[in-house]
């Protein structure tokens, strides 16, 4: 199976905060989060490697995760803003690597209202 | 900072003919490059990786790409369009960012149209 992310659409209102999960594929270790707007290329948020954020791209701080023992994640994202809403990816890379090579899940496509 | 450019954002071929998808990057340092193809309320799935000194890579789908060092570009091309290859595609490079780990830089995309 491959990375699998939940949910795949969500709709929030502006000022509120969301939770997306991100499960690796089995045997991958590291997690990494992009966010794609419309018709942008997907902009790197943040890796996460054994339970912590290892780096970080140029996300404010309204941005956060979390990776679980199991090797899944969550993005968080607060105060959600309208230019929030976007393609959500989540990828993951295997064991013995250090993220050079990257598996992508279906996304979550959240839309602020 | 690292920048990748993709020389494009639309390009319609017909089905049969030539598929080529432009990219350039700024390093001077030769990274890895990726191209990564992208159909309709998808992730992205990568079509061929660059990590060696060869300069003709294959990919899936009958895709390649060839890099030419000098020139920090790295083409995909495709000899025959298929209906199938409608989508959006994105080059990328990782550059090592310290600390153990790499990060992915992508262009903007170009999107595929294939004329029957």
């Amino acid at each position: 199976a491959g990375v699998s992310q939940s949910p795949r659409y969500k709709v929030a209102k502006r000022g509120q905060d969301v939770a997306l999960r991100c499960d690796p594929i089995s045997g991958h270790v590291s997690l990494f989060w992009y966010q794609q707007a419309l018709g942008q290329g997907p902009q790197f948020i943040f890796q996460y490697y054994e339970e912590e954020e290892r780096q970080r791209g140029n996300f404010p701080d309204r941005f956060s995760g979390h990776q679980f023992p199991n090797y899944s994640s969550e993005l968080n994202v607060n105060a959600l803003l309208l230019g929030d809403s976007a393609l959500y990816l989540c990828a993951s890379s295997p064991a013995g690597t250090s993220g050079e090579t990257q598996y992508f899940g279906p996304g979550t496509r959240l839309l602020v209202l | 900072a690292q920048s990748v450019t993709q020389l494009g954002s639309h390009v319609s071929v017909s089905e049969g003919a030539l598929v080529l998808l432009r990219c350039n990057y700024s390093s001077s340092v030769p990274p890895y490059r990726f191209w990564y193809v992208q159909y309709p309320n998808q992730g992205l799935q990568l079509l061929l990786k660059y990590t060696s000194a060869a300069t003709l890579v294959k990919g899936i789908n009958g895709f390649e790409a060839e890099f030419k060092k000098s020139e920090t570009s790295f083409h995909l091309t495709k000899p025959s369009a298929h209906m199938s290859d409608a989508a959006e595609y994105f080059c990328a490079v990782i550059l090592y960012s310290g600390a153990g780990s790499y990060q992915l830089t992508f262009g903007k995309g170009t999107k595929l149209s294939v004329i029957p």
